[in-house]
């Protein structure tokens, strides 16, 4: 298995505009997790999915924040409008239950 | 709901000796307590994990113990090497979800 896969790497792009964060958890996991990093807030859980449902959004920011799960390979993490204070770098991570979390590689986001 | 604090925020230790890492959390119920670790530029990868029937668990040069009678616990790396500077996390679950501690870097100097 390839592991968690993350699009883009990075993203640039100014205030206001759409930002559309994806995510391909690995084959087999039923649990995908979005995350956001910063230096100031450190490893924030944003929402999860257990089976492609929402479990517990409490962690998104506010309604600019969406995300979905269409199926079990597939979850997009959504901005809109973005501000310069959402950049940080976005984690998305699968597992099975109460098991190891595999991060995919970070999405780096820059809001000017 | 948890709440995991960690600490230091800052460790520098010398090469060759010990590093300690200590946790505490808030929810007696959490079960599962993982130990990540994430260098520079990288994403966060588990390096040891212990649950809450055992009180020390060992691979190699990393070791963890937990109380729970406290709600704390630790990670020890022996041994230091320059590959261990990173920056690690301790978390504990919550339902299915974990909570992660600030992180604490660690800096291993020459």
């Amino acid at each position: 298995d390839a592991g968690v896969i993350q699009s883009p790497r990075h993203e640039v792009t100014e205030m206001g505009q759409e930002v559309t964060l994806r995510c391909k958890p690995i084959s087999g996991h039923d649990y995908l997790f979005w995350y956001r990093q910063t230096m100031m807030r450190g490893l924030e859980l944003l929402i999860y999915f257990n089976n492609n449902v929402p479990i517990d959004d409490s962690g998104m920011p506010e309604d600019r924040f969406s995300a979905k799960m269409p199926n079990a390979s597939f979850s997009t993490l959504k901005i809109q409008p973005s501000e310069p204070r959402d950049s940080a770098v976005y984690f998305c991570a699968s597992s099975l239950w109460e098991r190891e979390q595999f991060f995919g590689p970070g999405t780096r986001l820059t809001v000017l | 709901g948890e709440n995991v604090e960690q600490h230091p925020s800052t460790l520098s230790v010398q090469e060759g000796d010990s590093a300690v890492i200590k946790c505490t959390y808030s929810d007696s119920a959490s079960n599962y307590f993982p130990w990540y670790k994430q260098e520079l530029g990288k994403r966060p990868q588990l390096i040891i994990d212990i649950r809450s029937n055992v009180g020390e668990k060992k691979d190699q040069r990393i070791a963890v113990t937990l109380n729970k009678t406290a709600k704390h616990f630790s990670l020890h790396i022996t041994e230091t090497q320059p590959e261990d500077s990173a920056v690690y996390f301790c978390a504990a679950n919550r339902d299915d979800k974990i909570i992660f501690g600030k992180g604490t870097r660690l800096h291993i100097l020459p």
